[in-house]
């Protein structure tokens, strides 16, 4: 079965310098989930689309910015990156349907700032 | 706003030994509440979860976990474990109709050793 895809799955960057992470969810699928986990700490959510409009927003900096596309993939853009930057960034997604979507988690992009 | 706390940051335990990692939650309105795996450099993947009816929640792999309201608790059971359970351990909750956003817990660290 398709799974999500995120790219790339390793990345690394120095500091001030922008970052892309893309996020391809499982088909079908309509909704769309960031979150951040720091080295040794749990998933933090940062922010969701759903049909492509922002549906929440979790403790996000602002300089970072999220979209989703028509063809329901996500981009996370970071700027003026910083060392605490780093950490594993996980995409995940769900279909917006009956009482309970579940959601799947993609393998994550690994962004070290240097 | 919405809490989760796991007791133990590491519980170490010999193979074949039943092991409890446990949860605690903070809000009084119903929730749903998981318990996802991750083992190291991979993502997140689902064991379990409970959104109503039953309070005992069978999983994969041998987890069970028993939602207490009572108490605000969902502990995470198995009665033998294996060495290839070996990893982080995250409890997580979500509020129905708040857009299925995670707040996930610190996580356990579970170590089986031979």
């Amino acid at each position: 079965a398709a799974g999500v895809i995120q790219s790339p799955r390793h990345l690394i960057k120095e500091k001030r310098e922008t970052a892309t992470l893309k996020c391809y969810p499982i088909p079908r699928h309509d909704t769309v989930y960031w979150y951040q986990q720091g080295p040794g700490q749990d998933p933090q959510f940062l922010i969701s689309f759903y049909e492509k409009m922002q549906s929440d927003k979790g403790s996000i900096p602002d300089r970072f910015s999220a979209q989703q596309f028509s063809d329901y993939h996500s981009e996370l853009n970071m700027s003026s990156l910083e060392l605490g930057d780093s950490a594993l960034y996980f995409c995940a997604s769900s279909f917006k349907g009956g009482v309970y979507n579940e959601q799947f988690f993609g393998p994550g992009t690994r962004l070290t700032v240097l | 706003a919405q809490s989760v706390t796991q007791l133990d940051s590491q519980v170490p335990v010999f193979e074949e030994a039943p092991v409890e990692l446990r949860c605690n939650y903070s809000s009084s309105v119903s929730v749903y509440l998981f318990w996802y795996v991750q083992y190291p450099n991979q993502g997140l993947q689902l064991l379990l979860k409970y959104l109503s009816g039953s309070t005992l929640v069978k999983g994969i792999n041998g987890f069970e976990a028993e939602f207490n309201k009572s108490q605000t608790s969902f502990h995470l059971r198995k009665p033998s474990v294996h060495i290839s359970d070996t990893a982080e351990y995250f409890c997580a909750v979500s509020e129905p109709n708040q857009g299925g956003k995670l707040i996930f817990g610190q996580g356990t660290e579970l170590s089986v050793k031979p």
